[in-house]
Parts: structure tokens; sequence; C-alpha cells
């Protein structure tokens, strides 16, 4: 089985240009979380989603950041404008109900804003 | 407030050597669940282990163990015979009302 599948797997962008990033869960999993990860402040869950719906989304730093998952297998993170400190990797995992469960992670999507 | 804690940033070892991975966390949940994770220098994330706060039993799977203390808040990791392919930041993360990943240790195994 396919695992978590993210694009665009590298990103190199200008200060101020929109940046969507994808992911597509593992299918039958019902929970889909986004991360960030930087050298300063490590792992942080942004937002979760269990069916779809956004459940927890108080780790998403301001509002240039927005998540959607508009179905089952598909989730966007969109940053609008981007600035330089969103550079970082950006990680889609996924889980059968929740943050209980396992989480399985795709392999990232790296963001550079110059 | 949740909490983990990995104190040793940095750690190397000698291929062969055993080697053993602190966590240490802080929660009010009664229940509560525990989980390593291994980042190779690929940078992907993979799953090593899950546990529920309601058992304790130690785990073992080939030359990786689990010790879980809930007495000290521990969830401490041991590598016997460590290998050059061990070489990886782990990370531990506690889940109850939040989720939360340590800061992660960065082994390295020399040959």
């Amino acid at each position: 089985d396919a695992g978590v599948i993210q694009s665009p797997r590298h990103e190199v962008t200008e200060m101020g240009q929109e940046v969507t990033l994808r992911c597509k869960p593992i299918s039958g999993h019902n929970s889909l979380f986004w991360y960030r990860q930087t050298m300063m402040r490590g792992l942080e869950l942004l937002i979760y989603f269990n069916n779809n719906v956004p459940i927890d989304d108080s780790g998403m730093p301001e509002d240039r950041f927005s998540a959607k998952m508009p179905n089952a297998s598909f989730s966007t993170l969109k940053i609008q404008p981007s600035e330089p400190r969103d550079s970082a990797v950006y990680f889609c995992a996924s889980s059968l109900w929740g943050r209980q469960e396992t989480q399985y992670f795709g392999p990232g999507t790296r963001l550079l804003v110059l | 407030a949740q909490k983990v804690t990995q104190a040793q940033t940095e750690i190397s070892v000698v291929e062969k050597e055993d080697v053993t991975l602190d966590c240490v966390y802080e929660t009010r949940d009664t229940t509560y669940y525990l989980f390593w994770y291994k980042q190779p220098p690929s940078g992907e994330l993979v799953f090593l282990i899950r546990r529920n706060s309601f058992d304790e039993q130690n785990e073992i799977s080939g030359r990786y163990s689990w010790n879980f203390q809930k007495s000290t808040s521990s969830f401490n990791f041991t590598i016997t015979a460590s290998q050059v392919v061990d070489s990886a930041v782990y990370f531990c993360a506690l889940s109850g009302q939040n989720f939360v990943f340590g800061p992660g240790t960065r082994l390295s195994v020399l040959p």
C-alpha cells in the first residue's frame, strides 16, 4: 500500500508569494495532521483533521496559514503571503483515528522562502 | 500542559556498543500514549513503537527495547549492539489531551 504522499518535495519561492502544499493520506485513515519542523522549534503540530473536519488548529502560526481537507484523500496547507521565517520542512501524517493512534508520516516538503 | 524532555541532545557511540536514549514526560492525563520515532539522515519520520499508559510491560524488538516506568514518567529506548545504520535523530512523543514531540536526540554510531 502507498504511504502518505506529499507534493511538492521541494519548493523555493520568493517572499510574498503564495505557497500550497499537498497531502494524500493513507487510504482508510480518518485523521490527518500537518507538522512543521525547524531547527529552532523542532516538530510542531499545526493542525489536525478527523473525518475531514479541523479539530485542533491551535498550532497554526497566524492568519497567513490555512489548511483544508475537501475530501478524505486530499488536504492542502496554504501560506499566503509567504515569509522567510516560514522556511521549514512541512510534514503531513495520517492515522486511523485521532492523536492516540500511530501517525504515519509522509516524506515532507522542504520549503525555502527567499 | 504536556511536555516531553529528551535531555540528551547528542550521543556518539562506537559500533556494537549499547546505548540508551532517555525520555521523560509530563502530563495530567490518566490515559495517554507514548511513541518513539526515528528520523534518519534522509529526513523521513519512521514509527518505532506506541505504548499506552496502562501497559507498563517492557518491549523488545530485535536490537531495540523500551522501558516504560510510570513511577518516574520515563519511557527510555535502548539499542543493543548499535550499528552505523542506527545513526539518526530519535524523537519521543506523547499523546493525551494534546500531542507533543520531544526535541529529539541525535545518535551517531561510529564504525
